[in-house]
């Protein structure tokens, strides 16, 4: 199946910096991609949609302002988490698809911050 | 709004032994249905989809999953559980009204005991 890969895997930083994480679609032209957050043994909660060369459409809850999300090509989004706080701390998982209708989400392998 | 439940958080099976993790789904239209693993600190990995056709989806890792449109179910199986089939699983929909985005249950931990 088609490959996404999200980096960095793991990131550990101190309360009030700046995080970016990356998610690439490697074999294949993601329109839209999604990212979501995971909570300790819990499901995974849609933060925003993106698509290519437009703005985000964040779930209401989601501060936009916070979690940053840029799609600026059919291939790469990201999400940057700005004044991390430790509540901010969490599995971030973004997922790509190649278009609208009945095709699967492929998912990357997933960030985990920490923030200190 | 299209949504998906799981109504067992965990479901231990012994190995060997055929496994159902449960899901009903509430959808207006045509149901697109999907079931999701997860590894521990891993993304998510693809099993099976319904779309259309017959009832019984055959999928990766020996999974099935069966629809019944009369009972809005759409239960994931397998004849015969594997410890390595551990993992939490998901069933989710796709929401073809809200930018296709897929809405997640909330997962089903599923314990294998050897």
């Amino acid at each position: 199946g088609a490959v996404v890969s999200q980096h960095p895997s793991w990131v550990i930083c101190k309360s009030g910096t700046s995080v970016k994480i990356e998610c690439r679609s490697l074999d294949f032209q993601a329109t839209t991609m999604f990212w979501y957050r995971q909570f300790p043994k819990q499901s995974l909660m849609l933060m925003a949609t993106s698509n290519e060369g437009s703005k985000a459409t964040y779930e209401q809850g989601v501060e936009k302002d916070k979690f940053l999300i840029n799609h600026a090509s059919l291939t790469l989004s990201t999400l940057t988490v700005t004044s991390a706080h430790p509540e901010d701390s969490s599995f971030y998982i973004c997922s790509a698809t190649s278009g609208r209708g009945t095709g699967e989400l492929f998912f990357g392998e997933g960030s985990r911050l920490t923030v200190l | 709004a299209q949504s998906v439940a799981q109504p067992e958080d965990q479901v231990n099976v012994a190995e060997g032994n055929p496994l159902t993790v449960k899901c009903t789904y509430s959808v207006s239209g045509n149901p697109y249905l999907f079931w999701y693993v997860q590894y521990p600190n891993r993304g998510l990995q693809f099993l099976l989809k319904y779309i259309t056709g017959d009832n019984l989806v055959k999928g990766s890792y020996g999974f099935e999953a069966e629809f019944n449109k009369s009972q809005t179910s759409f239960h994931l199986k397998k004849p015969s559980a594997l410890v390595s089939d551990s993992a939490l699983y998901f069933c989710a929909v796709r929401d073809l009204n809200r930018d296709d985005k897929i809405i997640f249950g909330k997962g089903t931990r599923l314990h294998i005991l050897p």
